[in-house]
């Protein structure tokens, strides 16, 4: 079982948006702004989208925001679109260098 | 631009040895920036960091490991072949996934580069 949890499922129609929370602790998410989230599509290596809470690497559309509150943290995918189909993973530094992903969200594009 | 393929048995035995090399292409695993980690997936569970190392020039390496897997788990590099290595003991159907070799950014915790996975099935 995962240290940071995550709703199993999430949906929205094209052209909404959708939120992914990630629930981690004091020591995980409320300790570290060392936050990441990955898109991952089927049959394909997983893909960084967000780092560090809110920072999108080069190339990531900017209707992928990430932020964080408490011990929470969540991704906004925005204007989705049918290629944001795709299971979504969290992860966070955990201290004493210990990695921890979240259980995977995975979208659904009505 | 930097590539990782993993290699090693798509079909390990109960209480044998998963061992996998990750080649490293377009970046040096002697690196001051970078560890090297494995990742893997399964249905059950998601993704989950397995470890990662570090080899800076004319030092050993360092190793950081998952806590529920530290007391199973190796890992090793070979700087003249530009590879790294996973040595996973006792194996059980648990320990059946996808695994993945990734480059993991020191400073900031994140794997921007990844191997296209390989499928590891744990079954007599």
């Amino acid at each position: 079982q995962s240290a940071l949890t995550q709703p199993p499922s999430a949906s929205g129609s094209p052209g909404q948006s959708v939120t992914i929370s990630c629930s981690g602790s004091i020591s995980t998410i409320g300790a570290y702004n060392f936050i990441s989230w990955y898109q991952k599509h089927p049959g394909k290596a997983p893909k960084l989208i967000i780092y560090e809470v809110a920072k999108r690497p080069s190339g990531v559309p900017d209707r992928f925001s990430g932020s964080k509150s408490g011990n929470t943290a969540s991704l906004t995918v925005s204007g989705l679109q049918a290629d944001d189909e795709a299971d979504y993973y969290c992860s966070s530094y955990a201290g004493s260098n210990n990695l921890m992903f979240g259980g995977g969200t995975k979208l659904t594009v009505l | 631009q930097v590539q990782l393929q993993e290699s090693g048995p798509g079909l390990v035995k109960p209480s044998e040895t998963l061992s996998l090399t990750c080649s490293v292409s377009g970046d040096s695993v002697i690196n001051s920036e970078h560890y090297w980690g494995y990742i893997r997936l399964s249905p059950g569970r998601g993704l989950e960091w397995i470890g990662s190392i570090l080899q800076l020039a004319d030092s050993y390496p360092s190793t950081y490991l998952n806590p529920s897997l530290k007391t199973r788990l190796a890992m090793s590099v070979d700087a003249s072949n530009n590879h790294f290595s996973l040595n996973l003991t006792s194996v059980t159907a648990a320990d059946t996934a996808v695994y993945y070799c990734a480059r993991h950014v020191r400073r900031l915790g994140i794997f921007d580069s990844w191997g296209q996975g390989t499928l590891v099935t744990v079954s007599s």
